[in-house]
């Protein structure tokens, strides 16, 4: 069963604290994408990865952390630096990382800061 | 930042009517795809238009683009209940995805 998955997909977090988001692919793609969803924002990149070990920062970065230690894997690290964290997180991959790809999405994680 | 601009922010139709969406964008791009995502979903893709391609055709599915205009229109013809759902657009360049705000479509059975 091929596809991209993310946990959890409900997440509370208390003020100051860090948490990790996980997103694992089995499509072997090449590129992991990590966005947010805000009401009525659309989606904003985070982070994008292109290959193991390599990652570059997207439109929002600012406390936000990513690794790519394999290439199944891009998880996202939110950390309290980030001031307003509620929302819905979207972690995609892509066969090679261009502009034409398609992208496929996980069914997401929503964060919610108590 | 995000490029792609749809218009309108919502519709809602009666099931067998079609719908049209519109995406507005304001620097070169390569392709513009085009993404639906049922409510607290992840997004799936529906069709990808190359900037050297006029129209293109998937099932219901048609659309445009007009590079001198920067826009593109998404048909869906013949609407169903379960088309309802938000449509996003997404330009590509230098290897990233922009996405829009999304278009709100509601199909009435």
């Amino acid at each position: 069963d091929g596809g991209i998955t993310q946990s959890p997909k409900y997440l509370f977090r208390k003020e100051g604290q860090n948490v990790t988001l996980s997103c694992e692919q089995n499509l072997n793609h090449d590129a992991m994408y990590w966005y947010r969803q805000d009401p009525g924002q659309g989606l904003r990149l985070i982070y994008y990865s292109q290959i193991v070990n390599d990652f570059q920062k997207g439109d929002i970065a600012e406390g936000y952390s990513v690794s790519r230690e394999k290439k199944e894997s891009f998880p996202l690290t939110v950390t309290s630096a980030q001031k307003n964290p509620t929302a819905f997180y979207l972690c995609a991959s892509s066969m090679f990382g261009g502009s034409t790809d398609t992208q496929y999405f996980g069914p997401g994680t929503r964060l919610t800061v108590l | 930042s995000q490029q792609g601009e749809e218009d309108p922010q919502a519709l809602s139709i009666q099931e067998g009517e079609n719908a049209t969406m519109n995406c507005s964008y304001k620097t070169s791009i390569n392709n513009l795809q085009w993404y639906r995502q049922n409510s607290g979903r992840g997004l799936v893709h529906l069709i990808l238009i190359r900037s050297n391609e006029r129209e293109k055709h998937s099932g219901r599915l048609r659309v445009t683009l007009d590079t001198s205009k920067k826009s593109s229109s998404l048909l869906i013809t013949a609407s169903r209940a379960a088309d309802t759902a938000s449509y996003f657009c997404a330009t590509g360049a230098n290897s990233k995805l922009t996405f829009g705000k999304g278009i709100t479509l509601s199909v009435r059975p």
